[in-house]
C-alpha cells in the first residue's frame, strides 16, 4: 500500500518568513496530493491539492510542488501570519480506489511574532 | 447544504462498553470513508464504504471494531468492549463517487472518544 513521510516534524519562523514541508511517497500510481491544515481541537480542512499531470500549483500565499519522478511534494507557504500556525499534514490517494488517503505524520508549524 | 455531520462531538466510555459513532455524509455524497488520529498523530484510515457495501476495510483492526453504511440513515462505527487505547478522535469523510478524478474528501467534524 502507499506509505507517506513528512517532515519536518515541528517547524517554527518568523513572521513574515516562508515556511515549507516536504512529503515522499511510495506509488507511483498516487494521482492526488491533498494538503490539509488541521487547528486545534479541529476537523482537517483542505488548504491546496494537486494532481499528478500538474508540476506547480499556486493560491495567493499557499503553493505546491509535485515531482512525479521523485515522488516528492511540497507545501510552500510565504509571508507567514500568527493565523497560520496549526498542523500541517500532506496526502497521497493511491491505487486503492475511491477517495482513500494515506497521510503524513504532521508538521506543526508555529509562526512567532 | 450541510457539510458531513459526525455525532456525537464527544464520547465518553467506561473500559468493556460499546461505543456507537455516527456520520451522515454530504447530501448527494454515496461514499463514506473512517479514519483514526491518535492523541498528538495523523490520520490513519480505517475503512471505506458505500451504502450497504464495505468496499475496503484493510486499515479496521481485526477484533472489536465494525462499520456500515446502510441504505438508510447514517453511517456507524461501532467499537465493542473499548480499551484505553481506543481513545482517539475519529473522523468520517465524504466524496461524491468512487471515481479517481472525484474532487475532495470533504470531513466532519469528528468524534473525540475518550475510554476511563
Amino acid at each position: 500500500g502507499e506509505n507517506v513521510e513528512q517532515h519536518p516534524s515541528t517547524l517554527s519562523v518568523q513572521e513574515g518568513d516562508s515556511a515549507v514541508i516536504k512529503c515522499t511517497y511510495s506509488d507511483s500510481a498516487s494521482n492526488y496530493f491533498p494538503w490539509y491544515k488541521q487547528e486545534l481541537g479541529k476537523r482537517p480542512q483542505l488548504i491546496i491539492d494537486i494532481r499528478s499531470n500538474v508540476g506547480e500549483k499556486k493560491d495567493q500565499r499557499i503553493a505546491v510542488t509535485l515531482n512525479k519522478t521523485a515522488k516528492h511534494f511540497s507545501l510552500h507557504i510565504t509571508e507567514t501570519q500568527p493565523e497560520d500556525s496549526a498542523v500541517y499534514f500532506c496526502a497521497a490517494r493511491g491505487t486503492g480506489g475511491g477517495n482513500k488517503l494515506t497521510f503524513g505524520t504532521g508538521t506543526q508549524l508555529k509562526v512567532e511574532l | 447544504n450541510a457539510g458531513v455531520m459526525q455525532n456525537p462531538r464527544h464520547l465518553v466510555r467506561r473500559r468493556g462498553q460499546e461505543a456507537r459513532l455516527r456520520c451522515s455524509p454530504m447530501k448527494g455524497h454515496s461514499h463514506v470513508y473512517w479514519y483514526r488520529q491518535l492523541p498528538e498523530e495523523g490520520l490513519k484510515f480505517m475503512v471505506y464504504l458505500q451504502k450497504e457495501n464495505i468496499i475496503d476495510e484493510s486499515g479496521m483492526p481485526k477484533e472489536r471494531f465494525s462499520a456500515e453504511f446502510p441504505k438508510e440513515g447514517p453511517s456507524i462505527l461501532r467499537i465493542q468492549q473499548v480499551v484505553r487505547g481506543d481513545s482517539a478522535a475519529y473522523f468520517c469523510a465524504s466524496s461524491p463517487s468512487r471515481n479517481r478524478d472525484s474532487t475532495e474528501a470533504f470531513f466532519g467534524q469528528g468524534t473525540r472518544l475518550t475510554v476511563v
